[in-house]
């Protein structure tokens, strides 16, 4: 069974510091990996995608994580946040099927 | 960019009430998704479907849930009788083949 586990679910950071979310999966397959952002008020929104190739995938506005298979882990990073950061962050899974699983969601809130 | 539409924004009900949901999906993507998110957890699957057909509802309380695609476009959630525990953020998702999952903004629901 597909399963996600996000370690921290509340992070604060100030300005310019840097970010690492973690994110580890359980499944069996081929994994397609994933984190969606959700920004307060809006709906949740693609960040970035890993199917295969490069381990270190690059998303919008600065972000990227990179897949280590021996590890299952998928974790997030950012070198520097912005107060327009602060939002909730989910990691996913994709098995067979399109079938999407998601984990608990961290909350980061950025000072400025 | 095209959305993911989702009726109504909000709905307040009473215990032991029906309630339903609309969720209309970008044109084209046949699959669809309906999610639950429950606040400070992640969303969490309810039931796939692909064009008209459920591909898995095993996390949908069948007692009181139901959805239907009959047209394979549009969908609807049903939960006859709601329950306090009900009270949540419905998410409805879409996808075409190998594009990402889009989201709608949901329908939060309370069960008073």
């Amino acid at each position: 069974a597909q399963s996600v586990s996000q370690h921290n679910h509340h992070v604060i950071l100030s300005e310019a510091a840097s970010l690492e979310l973690g994110c580890n999966y359980s499944y069996g397959g081929t994994v397609n990996l994933f984190w969606y952002v959700q920004y307060p008020g809006q709906h949740l929104q693609l960040l970035l995608k890993y199917f295969s190739g490069d381990p270190l995938v690059k998303g919008i506005k600065g972000f990227e994580a990179e897949f280590i298979k021996s590890k299952f882990s998928f974790n997030l990073r950012k070198p520097s946040v912005q107060w327009s950061d602060t939002a909730e962050y989910f990691c996913a899974v994709m098995g067979g099927t399109y079938k999407y699983i998601f984990g608990t969601g961290t909350r980061l809130k950025v000072l400025a | 960019e095209a959305e993911v539409a989702q009726s109504p924004r909000y709905k307040i009900t009473e215990k032991s009430q029906a309630v339903a949901f609309w969720c209309d999906p970008i044109s084209g993507h046949a699959t669809l998704y309906w999610y639950r998110q429950i606040l400070g957890q992640g969303p969490e699957l309810l039931v796939q479907f692909q064009d008209e057909s459920v591909v898995d509802d095993s996390q949908l309380p069948k007692d009181r849930f139901s959805a239907e695609r009959l047209k394979g476009v549009d969908s609807t959630l049903k939960i006859q009788p709601a329950e306090l525990g009900d009270s949540a953020m419905y998410l409805c998702a879409s996808k075409a083949g190998g594009s990402p999952l889009h989201f709608g903004n949901g329908t939060r629901l309370t069960v008073t």
